[in-house]
């Protein structure tokens, strides 16, 4: 079974600042994906990264694939107190199977 | 739509009860799947179905059986509930991985579960 590693696991900062999660595995996966749980809810996603080395923004967040397909990076700009939350990676098996990261818990400071 | 629907919202059993956690999605998604969330542990994936009379085991599969005889539903059993079962439990849709390239997973808002 193929681990993604995230880190760090928790992160607290002032509003403002800039900030890195990533996401790492000693395996290739074909895609991953980046999804924000906040309290109560599912997670959502926010991007599916397919290509090594390629680049998506989303607004204030640019999310990384690594050019050998085994790590992820999400950078975030300016963080702002909305962007709290647990944010999680996924990668996909050979077998079907989607397995997720631990988490990295954001919180942001007003 | 209603997307992905679970019942019920919350639950509390005592230990080796048995029950059912329901799932439903409307958007005829082939794949679906069940996560269990514990503190610190992200989502494990428990069992996953690619398509209607398909289910196959995740990470984490004991104490739980699951069946698929509908696109639509994907109910989760717990055969006799252990206070090691509490946690937060998902489901998930999609669409089929194409190319290897994940499909949006869509989720339920989670059925909270107690085993005492």
């Amino acid at each position: 079974t193929q681990l993604l590693e995230q880190s760090p696991q928790f992160l607290s900062i002032q509003e403002g600042e800039n900030l890195t999660v990533y996401c790492n595995s000693s395996s290739v996966f074909s895609s991953l994906q980046w999804y924000r749980q906040e309290p109560g809810e599912g997670p959502v996603l926010l991007v599916t990264v397919v290509t090594g080395g390629e680049v998506k923004k989303l607004k204030r967040l640019t999310f990384q694939f690594g050019d050998a397909r085994k790590d992820s990076s999400l950078h975030i700009t300016a963080a702002q107190p909305g962007d709290t939350g647990l944010y999680l990676c996924a990668g996909g098996e050979r077998d079907d199977k989607i397995i997720f990261g631990k988490g990295t818990r954001l919180h942001i400071l007003p | 739509n209603a997307g992905v629907t679970q019942t019920p919202k919350f639950q509390v059993l005592k230990t080796g009860q048995s029950m059912t956690l329901q799932c439903a999605q409307d958007m005829n998604h082939e794949y679906m799947s069940w996560y269990r969330q514990d503190p610190g542990m992200g989502l494990r994936l428990i069992h996953y179905s690619v398509g209607a009379g398909i289910t196959d085991q995740g990470e984490v599969p004991n104490g739980y059986n699951v069946s698929r005889s509908t696109t639509e539903d994907f109910p989760l059993r717990l055969l006799s509930a252990a206070p090691s079962q509490t946690s937060v439990y998902f489901c998930a849709s999609s669409f089929r991985h194409s190319g290897l390239i994940l499909g949006e997973q869509f989720f339920g808002p989670g059925t909270r579960l107690t085993v005492l």
